[in-house]
């Protein structure tokens, strides 16, 4: 088993605010993924960081992934409400073998 | 298209009672998979199917069975639920790439076992 801690486990902003998630392991990873999982819903893909210090963004969230491809990060500029949610990370190693992290929920309060 | 799709959505069962989970994918995907998640532990992999005709342990596998149908079915069966099986439990399905390896979740199935 590979594991992915993230950090903060529970994040609870105001709106307009910004924020990050961390995403970290001791295992080198292919790629890693960010999902995005409402309630009562299945987790939905939002990006696949591919390289090594790969930075992707998606409107206002920008996703990193660590030089050593062990670790990744998730910022959100200026949080809305529509962003409420659990994120999370995933580590791809090989056709597959997908380890998904512990969680961060996300709270934005109007 | 309507993705991947699971039934029933809720279930309670006793201890000991037996029941199969359905999923099924419409986006012709060779790889489907069986999660499992629990507060605080993210999702953990029960069983994997790569391709039609074949499937694999995941992380979780004690206590269930899987069929692969057909291309588009994949269930799972829990033989002789327990306490410990009440989860949520997803199915996804994907094209099984080594690098992107992006896998699409169904809503998922909340089991409760008393």
């Amino acid at each position: 088993t590979q594991l992915l801690e993230q950090s903060p486990q529970f994040l609870s902003i105001q709106e307009g605010e910004n924020l990050t998630v961390y995403c970290n392991s001791s295992s080198v990873f292919s790629s890693l993924q960010w999902y995005r999982q409402e309630p009562g819903e299945g987790p939905v893909l939002l990006v696949t960081v591919v390289t090594g210090g790969e930075v992707k963004k998606l409107k206002r969230l920008t996703f990193q992934f660590g030089d050593a491809r062990k670790d990744s990060s998730l910022h959100i500029t200026a949080a809305q409400p529509g962003d409420t949610g659990l994120y999370l990370c995933a580590g791809v190693a090989g056709a597959n073998n997908l380890f998904f992290g512990t969680g961060t929920r996300l709270t934005v309060i109007p | 298209n309507a993705g991947v799709t699971q039934t029933p959505k809720f279930q309670v069962l006793k201890t000991g009672q037996s029941m199969t989970l359905q999923c099924a994918q419409d986006m012709n995907h060779n790889s489907m998979y069986w999660y499992r998640q629990d507060p605080g532990m993210g999702l953990r992999l029960i069983y994997y199917s790569a391709s039609e005709g074949t499937t694999d342990k995941g992380e979780v596998p004690n206590g269930y069975n899987v069929s692969r149908l057909n291309k588009r079915e994949f269930s799972l069966r829990l033989e002789s639920a327990a306490p410990s099986q009440t989860s949520v439990y997803f199915c996804a399905s994907g094209l099984n790439n080594a690098l992107y390896n992006e896998q699409f979740f169904g809503p998922g199935t909340r089991l409760t076992v008393l």
